[in-house]
């Protein structure tokens, strides 16, 4: 059983720029979801993303947008970057349904 | 929208100690899960217990065990007998009903130090 991985670690970006952002789901997940955390803050869901569709979102703006592929690994991709898009990003892989499904999430990439 | 409170930026406690870790939490809703989650410096959230808010025995696992008090949205976690490996930020967290996949609503946290 794999676990969730995600890429790159660390990176760093100019304001303005464009940056993506992947994960590799645990195996046997179905669906994706996407958190911000800023530092010393607890995380802030993005979106998830369920059979190549997002399903639910959070309060964050059209220029962060992902992907999931039919192999459930996923991108999240943020436009137009800006100094307060700096945080810790983490992915984490679920089932949709069932009781209290646990979430396995990832490392994290780290934007600056 | 529901919201999760953490009241305690910081807590402390003795190795081979007792702490206990407050969460409050704010919902409309009759069909929830509660989890508190642990975040050591490798910045990789590991779950650390889970409460379906159906069940009224308090979850236990090994030294982790909760006080689900739903009336009053409150839930917090007990760690016996801390060992240096409990130090982390730990993070109440909510989801909805039982088809909310990945989507939780997170605390602010708790930095948890454990004193040798």
């Amino acid at each position: 059983e794999t676990g969730v991985t995600q890429s790159p670690t660390h990176l760093i970006k100019t304001r303005g720029q464009q940056v993506t952002l992947r994960c590799s789901s645990q195996s046997g997940h179905n669906t994706v979801s996407w958190y911000q955390q800023a530092l010393g803050q607890g995380p802030q869901f993005i979106f998830q993303y369920y059979r190549e569709e997002e399903n639910g979102r959070g309060n964050f703006p059209p220029r962060f947008s992902g992907l999931q592929f039919p192999n459930y690994s996923s991108e999240l991709n943020v436009n137009a970057l800006e100094l307060d898009d700096s945080a810790l990003y983490l992915c984490a892989s679920s089932h949709l349904a069932g009781a209290a499904g646990e979430l396995f999430f990832g490392e994290g990439s780290r934007l600056t | 929208a529901q919201t999760v409170t953490q009241s305690q930026p910081e807590m402390s406690v003795q190795e081979a100690e007792t702490v206990t870790l407050s969460c409050t939490y704010d919902t409309s809703e009759s069909d929830y899960y509660l989890f508190w989650y642990k975040q050591p410096p490798s910045r990789q959230m590991i779950l650390v217990i889970r409460q379906e808010a159906y069940k009224q025995q308090n979850a236990t696992e090994n030294r982790f065990s909760v006080n689900f008090q739903k009336a009053a949205k409150s839930f917090s976690l007990k760690i016996s007998d801390s060992q240096l490996g409990d130090a982390a930020m730990y993070f109440c967290a909510y989801r909805s009903g039982p088809f909310s996949g990945g989507k939780l609503t997170f605390g602010q946290g708790t930095i948890l130090t454990v004193h040798p």
